[in-house]
């Protein structure tokens, strides 16, 4: 049973560019949530989604934002790169009040 | 603001020694809490998970236990292995913030 997968693992992107992550879900979970976590730091929430809507947000700005697809599968959209963003960013799924699975992030660094 | 203290933020201990790490909140309202552990460079494995019902938790040499009263929790690592070294988060799932973590290394 694979868990929570996201793509790409790593990623190198210039100034001002835009970027997508995408994140698998563990089978059977229908919530997504969003974590930027950057270097000796705590995972910080960025949203999460349910039946495809936003559910809760974290205080980011709107540079972030996210979709949740019919199949629970998701995407985290940050544009107008800034060097601070470069940070791993974590995906996490459950279903319903459940525990949260996490995956490996996605690395990214902005130049 | 809901914030979430760790503590210690470091910790060495030789190898076989039990330990304790704590994890309180400023909002004691809990629903489910849960204690990761997070390898250099990695996502985050969870160790257990606490639910609202339950009062405690225990997986293999570890047992984690929950006081909503006092909005705090604790995770306990008996006989610690090398192995154990890492970085331990909780978080609890009505709004899953984490803190900053425990770092611990656990020397041979």
């Amino acid at each position: 049973d694979a868990g929570v997968t996201q793509s790409p693992t790593h990623l190198i992107k210039t100034r001002g560019q835009q970027v997508t992550l995408r994140c698998s879900p563990k089978s059977g979970h229908d919530t997504v949530s969003w974590y930027q976590q950057a270097l000796g730091q705590g995972p910080q929430f960025i949203f999460q989604y349910y039946e495809e809507e936003e559910r809760q947000r974290g205080n980011f700005p709107d540079r972030f934002s996210g979709h949740q697809f019919p199949n629970y599968s998701s995407e985290l959209n940050v544009n107008a790169l800034l060097l601070g963003d470069s940070a791993l960013y974590l995906c996490a799924s459950r279903w319903q009040w459940g525990g949260y699975t996490f995956g490996s992030g996605t690395r990214l660094t902005v130049v | 603001k809901q914030e979430v203290t760790q503590i210690p933020a470091a910790l060495s201990v030789p190898e076989g020694e039990n330990l304790v790490l704590n994890c309180s909140f400023t909002d004691s309202a809990i629903y489910n809490l849960q204690w990761f552990r997070q390898d250099p460079g990695k996502g985050l494995t969870s160790l257990l998970l606490i639910q609202s019902s339950q009062r405690e938790q225990t997986s293999g040499r570890l047992n984690a236990s929950l006081d909503k009263s006092s909005g705090r929790s604790t995770l306990y690592i008996a006989a610690s292995q090398p192995g154990d070294s890492a970085t331990y988060l909780c978080a609890k799932d009505n709004d899953m913030r984490f803190g900053a973590g425990t770092r611990l290394t656990v020397k041979p």
